[in-house]
């Protein structure tokens, strides 16, 4: 069966490291999502790509970064990380290239930051 | 710009009494709507949608949400709650905005089903 994985799904860090979070999904999807989910705040959109090369940034992209180098994988990145990214961030799929339909996401992945 | 809102963030009821979850969105043109579930420790999954057709649309585990233009609100619906229902539930708007279509959720809703 088709699906999007995680890793790491738990991961504590000190301030200022760099951390990856990586995405891959086995859908086939050219749309790719990463979000945050913190309580109060619901689900904020950091980074989205449509497509292979392809990149933007969402409503809370600052400290963040993403590549798309295959249809696969979204690794995100926190350049250096910092105690405001403690969160739970879940990567999410979609298919469709004009309008992006369903979602599908991954089981989350927990980042504390020290 | 877009944006969602979801006017109940948290709501307690009891075992077979009615659910209305309000969602509300500010966007001028077409948009997609969509109402997703997180039970706890899970991730996200799709409740129902709707792109176009019959404004009333019926998901699964016999939910249903109602698309009123005039009012740019997509409420959900359910007759008779169950302790299952216990759950984070999102409003989401998918239209277009500054020339790419983005994907935008509410702060979510906690529901408690008391047994």
């Amino acid at each position: 069966d088709a699906e999007i994985t995680q890793s790491p799904r738990h991961k504590i860090t000190e301030t200022g490291r760099q951390v990856t979070l990586a995405c891959h999904q086995t859908w086939n999807h050219n749309n790719m999502f990463w979000y945050r989910q913190d309580l109060g705040h619901g689900l904020r959109l950091i980074h989205y790509s449509y497509g292979v090369q392809d990149t933007n940034k969402g409503e809370v992209s600052d400290g963040y970064s993403v590549s798309r180098s295959n249809t696969e994988d979204l690794p995100l990145t926190l350049e250096s990380a910092a105690s405001s990214q403690t969160s739970v961030y879940f990567c999410a799929s979609s298919e469709g290239l004009a309008v992006p339909g369903e979602l599908f996401f991954g089981e989350g992945s927990r980042l504390t930051v020290l | 710009a877009q944006s969602v809102s979801q006017h109940n963030h948290h709501v307690i009821l009891s075992e077979a009494a009615s659910l209305e979850l309000g969602c509300n969105y500010s966007y001028g043109g077409t948009v997609n709507l969509f109402w997703y579930v997180q039970y706890p420790g899970q991730h996200l999954q799709l409740l129902l949608k709707y792109f176009s057709g019959d404004p009333l649309v019926k998901g699964i585990k016999g939910f249903e949400a109602e698309f009123i233009k005039s009012k740019f609100s997509f409420n959900l619906r359910k007759p008779s709650v169950q302790w299952s229902d216990t759950a984070e539930y999102f409003c989401a708007v998918n239209g277009r905005d500054s020339g790419t279509y983005k994907y935008i959720f509410g702060t979510g809703t906690r529901l408690k089903v008391l047994a």
